[in-house]
């Protein structure tokens, strides 16, 4: 079976970095995404890695190490309006719309 | 606006009544989804459609029934549920092939679904 592993909840300052881990377990690896999702709104994808290292987009990095199946995605800066639910997903197999797997999800609140 | 649209918003139900939800796509995709999201869980998907063929989930009940007239257009028929389907039924398209644009969902608001 697929299985992902996130923090379910967070909590950080206004202005601080916080760092949000995912490990996985599936039977093949063709990437790791990451969706941000506010109350009442739609996921929104945030990144994407199939190699490891550190993809950086604006105040939004992740990381991948294929070796430990995990990864991270870090928000520096962080402003209130980045309190939202954060998702990974694992592709497992190259092809294939039903190979996409999601975590629980991680909780961040931002306070002031 | 994300190019993904979904209504009914909020849809309350009693068990015996028959009602569907509606999702269309303005971004060309080929592939269209039907996830369902509840409370501490991870999205379960439900329905894949790709190039308009269905790829089977035989974990859903047969009580939830999907339809792809077209690319652009999901529907999920439902039919006498139970108070546990009460959850957040979200739609995605995507653009299936080996490149990045597999990997990107592109997501509705999704339809509050409550079933009394």
């Amino acid at each position: 079976g697929q299985s992902l592993e996130q923090p379910s909840e967070v909590t950080a300052v206004e202005g601080a970095i916080v760092q949000i881990n995912c490990t996985y377990q599936t039977s093949g690896f063709y990437g790791l995404s990451w969706y941000q999702q506010h109350d009442g709104g739609a996921p929104t994808f945030l990144s994407y890695n199939a190699l490891d290292g550190l993809e950086e987009t604006g105040r939004f990095s992740s990381f991948l190490s294929r070796s430990d199946s995990y990864g991270y995605l870090l928000l520096q800066e962080l402003q209130m309006k980045d309190s939202a639910s954060y998702f990974c997903a694992v592709r497992s197999d190259q092809t294939g719309a039903n190979n996409l797997f999601f975590g629980t999800g991680t909780r961040l609140t931002v306070i002031p | 606006e994300t190019g993904v649209t979904q209504t009914p918003r909020h849809l309350v139900m009693g068990m015996t009544n028959k009602k569907s939800l509606k999702c269309e796509q303005h971004l060309g995709h080929n592939a269209m989804y039907w996830y369902k999201q509840s409370a501490k869980k991870p999205l379960e998907l439900m329905f894949v459609y790709s190039l308009e063929e269905r790829v089977e989930n035989n974990s859903v009940p047969s009580r939830f029934s999907p339809e792809c007239p077209n690319s652009s257009h999901l529907f999920l028929h439902l039919h006498t549920l139970q108070p546990e389907d009460s959850a957040l039924y979200l739609c995605a398209s995507s653009q299936e092939g080996r490149g990045l644009g597999a990997n990107v969902l592109t997501f509705g608001a999704g339809s509050r679904l409550t079933v009394l």
